[in-house]
């Protein structure tokens, strides 16, 4: 059993819909919480991370993060055609270029 | 905008022949990353860098695989010889180590071994 798992979908919502995205996780030594987004041949860029338990928001991007369940998700608020693109999770127990764990990614296109 | 940089954007080799992918990480960041991405396996840490030197390479192949950082701006991964189960996308990324952010990724090399 892989310690991060994340449904790879795909999965695909029409435009305006809320999204949500998520990760369990194994390993309770996790702290800081990531998701990077990823265009088609491009690389991975960090969209929002959150540390230990609770929510973050920035603009139509909320992270969650429950420690007690071992899972996080992101949801994404009207939705737009410019969010398709593939989404990973990433944990690490510190922060500061440290060693993250990748989930599978998930696959989301929002069509119009 | 500084960006971590990544040659050959696209590699077609055939079997048995070294490949040399290299990365420039941004400048002032401490902490270099390899990484492969694959269809089946996803995004798997091959290994990193702090200050040049190597902290964690278990993620890679020792027989055919190495990584080296010359110097502060400079980052190599080789793999030699190449077989086809190496055929993946190849990302480099870098960070600051302390520091709140994390790792930048580059734009990667797609690799394809016949």
């Amino acid at each position: 059993q892989k310690e991060v798992e994340q449904d790879p979908g795909p999965l695909s919502v029409p435009e305006g819909a809320i999204v949500s995205l998520n990760c369990t996780y194994s390993n309770s030594a996790f702290q800081y919480f990531m998701w990077y987004r990823q265009y088609s041949r491009k690389g991975p860029e960090l969209l929002m991370y959150t540390y230990s338990s609770g929510n973050k928001e920035d603009g139509r991007f909320t992270a969650q993060v429950d420690k007690s369940s071992k899972y996080i998700s992101l949801f994404i608020r009207d939705s737009q055609p410019s969010d398709s693109a593939t989404y990973l999770c990433a944990m690490s127990g510190t922060l500061g270029a440290q060693k993250l764990v990748f989930g599978q990614g998930t696959r989301l296109t929002i069509n119009p | 905008d500084a960006r971590v940089t990544q040659t050959p954007r696209d590699k077609v080799t055939e079997m048995g022949q070294e490949v040399t992918m290299r990365c420039q990480p941004i400048l002032g960041h401490n902490t270099v990353f390899w990484y492969r991405q694959t269809m089946m396996q996803g995004l798997e840490l091959l290994a990193y860098f702090r200050n040049r030197a190597p902290l964690d390479d278990s993620g890679m192949p020792k027989d055919r695989f190495s990584a080296e950082m010359p110097d502060a701006t400079l980052a190599t991964l080789k793999i030699q010889p190449s077989e086809p189960r190496d055929s993946a996308v190849y990302f480099c990324a870098s960070g600051k180590s302390g520091w709140t952010d994390t790792q930048y990724f580059g734009p990667g090399t797609r690799l394809t071994v016949l």
